[in-house]
């Protein structure tokens, strides 16, 4: 069984750039998430879609912004890019949503390592 | 707010001496806690989930446990391949959907 798979793994872009990251949830999932991961702040949650609709947001600016398809792909995109949005950004896939009132277990891909110059 | 934090830090081990990990939490309404193992370069890679106090769960050599504001990550006989950062999360509230509250994680090694 395919797990989430996240391209690309690694890319390097500078001040100003824009990004985007993709992810590909396991055959069923109809739930992903996004989290940037940082040595000062930890793991931060950006944002979940389920059935292509944001459902939740995290603390973040408005140049972070999210997107699902009708196949449960998600891209999560970063624009004017700035020094600290240098980190892992981890996608993580789960059966169920928002509205689902047991504890949801997600399944993380290996992330995208983003660098910014 | 939901607040998740873990000690200690960092923590340096001899294959075989036991020890545990702590996860503190602060939530309302809590639907379940996650530990969660990470190793260099990779995404976390789930361990157990726990949902209520008093609830326990094993896994060959790491064993959870659950009280109403922390939880314990056992470790007994640690080999060197049980080095990696672990974390424990919460997910809690009605409205959060799949939203995952982190702590910062215990980074664990082990030596041969």
């Amino acid at each position: 069984k395919a797990g989430v798979t996240q391209t690309p793994r690694y890319l390097i872009k500078t001040r100003g750039q824009q990004v985007t990251l993709s992810c590909s949830p396991i055959s069923g999932h109809r739930s992903v998430s996004w989290y940037q991961q940082t040595p000062g702040q930890g793991l931060q949650f950006l944002f979940e879609y389920f059935s292509e609709t944001q459902r939740n947001k995290g603390n973040f600016p408005g140049r972070f912004s999210g997107r699902q398809f009708s196949n449960s792909r998600s891209e999560m995109n970063v624009s004017t890019l700035e020094l600290g949005d240098s980190a892992l950004y981890l996608c993580a896939s789960s059966r169920r949503g928002t509205g689902y009132s047991g504890a949801n277990v997600l399944t993380f891909g290996a992330g995208s390592r983003l660098t910014v110059l | 707010e939901d607040q998740v934090t873990q000690s200690p830090e960092a923590l340096r081990l001899q294959e075989g001496e036991s020890s545990s990990l702590n996860c503190s939490y602060t939530v309302s309404g809590l639907r379940g806690l996650f530990w969660y193992r990470q190793d260099p370069g990779k995404g976390p890679e789930f361990l157990f989930t726990l949902y209520s106090a008093g609830e326990e769960k094993e896994k060959e050599r790491l064993k959870a446990t659950l009280t109403k504001k922390e939880s314990f990550l056992h470790i007994t006989a640690p080999k060197p391949e049980d080095s990696a950062t672990y974390l424990c999360a919460v997910q809690a509230g009605e409205t959060s959907g799949s939203r995952l509250t982190f702590g910062e994680g215990t980074q664990l090694t082990v030596n041969p």
